[in-house]
């Protein structure tokens, strides 16, 4: 089945540590995008890629970085993780059709110690 | 600009009721809309989808949807809930090739 698959499911970071989330899909979508969720709110879109042009949200902090080295994958490198930080990071995939729907990965659950 | 408001934050409710969670948008262009589902610790599932055509759209799950663009509305509805729909269920809203705008979600708790 296509999907999109985030590895991994659970990180545990320490302040401060830089640490990579990875996220893939098999959609062959060209829009990939980040999500940062934090508990009982919406997810908040970081980023997203348009095939290989970035496009950065207003307020994603610059700790926040991404790399998308092929169609079918992307990375969230967060340089300096803090305490606030901690949250589900959630991945997704999106074809150019005009209604933009998205599928989503299964998130990644990250912990800064 | 767009927007989504999902009014309740919580809706309890008892198996095998029916239940309604409302969502409300606001565009100034034509819209798309979406329901989410995500289950604890688990990424956003397509529940259903309104794009264009009839009003009432039909998901996965036994949910049902439908567009009001008078009312500028989406509610969403299933008939006899289970308690494997515990969850978060967002609204959200797409206007061509903008991102989507995420509701802040409903906790739906069905207790039996």
């Amino acid at each position: 089945d296509a999907m999109v698959i985030q590895n991994p499911r659970y990180q545990v970071t320490q302040f401060g540590k830089p640490v990579t989330l990875s996220c893939s899909q098999t959609l062959n979508h060209n829009v990939m995008y980040w999500y940062q969720q934090k508990s009982s709110q919406a997810p908040k879109l970081l980023f997203h890629y348009y095939d290989k042009d970035f496009n950065n949200e207003a307020d994603t902090p610059d700790n926040f970085q991404s790399r998308r080295p092929n169609t079918s994958f992307c990375f969230l490198d967060i340089r300096s993780p803090g305490l606030g930080d901690a949250a589900m990071y959630l991945c997704a995939a999106g074809g150019t059709s005009s209604y933009n729907e998205q599928f989503f990965g299964p998130g990644t659950r990250l912990t800064v110690l | 600009a767009q927007s989504v408001t999902q009014l309740d934050s919580q809706v309890p409710v008892f198996e095998e009721a029916p239940v309604e969670l409302r969502c409300n948008y606001s565009s100034s262009v034509s819209v798309y809309l979406f329901w989410y589902v995500q289950y604890p610790n688990q990424g956003l599932q397509l529940l259903l989808k309104y794009l264009s055509g009839s009003t009432l759209v039909k998901g996965i799950n036994g949910f049902e949807a439908e567009f009001n663009k008078s009312q500028t509305s989406f509610h969403l509805r299933k008939p006899s809930v289970h308690i494997s729909d515990t969850a978060e269920y967002f609204c959200a809203v797409s206007s061509g090739y903008s991102t989507l705008t995420f509701g802040k979600g409903t906790m739906l708790l069905v207790s039996p």
